[in-house]
């Protein structure tokens, strides 16, 4: 099986601009989880996707936003840009069956200048 | 919420010993504790989980432990190898129905294998 595939890798914005990410899941996973990993905070959670339903969101500015669609692929939008937001953002896609964990993709580099 | 503490931050080991990474989760509701191993520049992989019915579970030369009445967990690698070297994280989440719920990570243990 391919694994979690997100796209693109690297991307440079500008401040108050706005992003969007992109992340395919496992064939067959229901679930997309995405998570913003910085040197300071470490990974952090920001929400989960099951079926095109948000079932959690972690603790982040409604800029954040999320989306899933019929086929399991989930978007991310950050909106108004700011420097903090330069981050590795991650995608993980889980199983209908929760003991078979999470994988992730690679994850993008966002850089904010 | 869940607060998830990881010690030690760097572990320094000679090839062919074992190292041991330590965790701590607050909310007694977590109920999956996965580990993850990331190398520079890849996302995290899966490297062994447990679950807290589980008291403890190898997979050969890795093994994470649980104590659910103390609330903590441990990665246990024997025989290491400079292979190895990575950052390890642990993580706790109450992951029900085909939910992974939310993982809450430590903060990372850098291990570094010499030769």
């Amino acid at each position: 099986k391919a694994g979690v595939t997100q796209t693109p890798r690297y991307l440079i914005k500008t401040r108050g601009q706005q992003v969007t990410l992109s992340c395919s899941p496992i064939s067959g996973h229901r679930s997309v989880s995405w998570y913003q990993q910085t040197p300071g905070q470490g990974l952090q959670f920001l929400f989960e996707y099951f079926s095109e339903t948000q079932r959690n969101k972690g603790n982040f500015p409604g800029r954040f936003s999320g989306r899933q669609f019929s086929n399991s692929r989930s978007e991310m939008n950050v909106s108004t840009l700011e420097l903090g937001d330069s981050a590795l953002y991650l995608c993980a896609s889980g199983d209908r069956d929760i003991n078979k964990g999470a994988f992730f993709g690679q994850g993008t580099r966002l850089t904010v200048v | 919420g869940e607060n998830v503490e990881q010690h030690p931050s760097t572990l320094s080991v000679q090839e062919g010993d074992s190292a041991v990474i330590k965790c701590t989760y607050s909310d007694s509701a977590s109920n999956y504790f996965p580990w993850y191993k990331q190398e520079l520049g890849k996302g995290p992989q899966l490297i062994i989980d447990i679950r807290s019915n589980v008291g403890e579970k190898k997979d050969q030369r890795i093994a994470v432990t649980l104590n659910k009445t103390a609330k903590h967990f441990s990665l246990h690698i024997t025989e290491t190898q400079p292979e190895d070297s990575a950052v390890y994280f642990c993580a706790a989440s109450w992951g029900y129905g085909g939910s992974q719920g939310n993982l809450i990570f430590g903060k990372g243990t850098k291990l570094s294998v010499k030769p």
